[in-house]
């Protein structure tokens, strides 16, 4: 079975604080993306990479930084937190070639004070 | 973007009733999956799906792409199958970009 694992299950952050949240998956896929969950309005895509060093921007990347430098592990980055990114966050992975399916981890709930 | 609506919003069962769960898009699609998301936070997928009918065990679903819908169809609910279900499509001129509806939010009660 494809393993996502998200690093940190619960954060709690000041204001102005960087913020890692670490994504690594074991199935050797090309596709990694960050998306974040909020009531109501279902997940956003915040970025994806589909290679090495490579990364798109998705619908909301104000804010939000990635890091991709090796095909396993894709980072998220919170340059200076603030109390409107308190969210939940979802890591994802998947395949270029074939079916094309998401496998999830079991996400991130951050909270900035 | 592709719009995506999943209707209803909320769903109240008793356990052993049936349901079906409705995903609306804006647009052509490529890819097209469901998801379970548990009360931890878990998303599972379900189905992969861009077309045509799918069944494993009590569920199955169906998307009929020419008509930009598809259906997810619980039989028998359990408990366990409270939580809130998602679609998602994948936009068929932007590979690799996936749109979430705001989900169904499924209550099934002993």
């Amino acid at each position: 079975d494809v393993k996502v694992t998200q690093s940190s299950r619960y954060l709690v952050k000041r204001t102005g604080e960087k913020v890692f949240l670490e994504c690594v998956q074991d199935m050797d896929h090309e596709n990694m993306f960050w998306y974040r969950q909020d009531p109501g309005l279902g997940l956003r895509l915040i970025y994806f990479s589909y290679d090495v060093k490579m990364k798109e921007k998705g619908d909301i990347p104000e804010g939000y930084s990635v890091s991709r430098e090796k095909k396993e592990r894709f980072s998220l980055i919170l340059e200076s937190a603030s109390t409107n990114q308190t969210s939940m966050y979802l890591c994802a992975s998947s395949r270029t070639t074939g079916a094309n399916v998401l496998t999830f981890g079991a996400g991130s709930r951050l909270t900035v004070l | 973007g592709i719009q995506v609506e999943q209707s209803p919003p909320d769903l109240i069962l008793q356990e052993g009733a049936n349901s079906t769960l409705r995903c609306n898009f804006s647009d052509s699609v490529n890819n097209l999956q469901w998801f379970h998301q548990n009360p931890w936070g878990q998303l599972i997928n379900l189905f992969y799906i861009p077309s045509g009918t799918k069944q494993n065990g009590r569920l199955s679903a169906t998307t009929v792409a020419t008509e930009r819908y598809s259906l997810l169809y619980i039989s028998s609910s359990q408990t366990t199958d409270s939580g809130v279900y998602f679609c998602a499509v994948e936009s068929g001129y932007n590979f690799n970009k996936f749109y979430f509806g705001s989900g169904t939010k499924l209550n099934v009660k002993p």
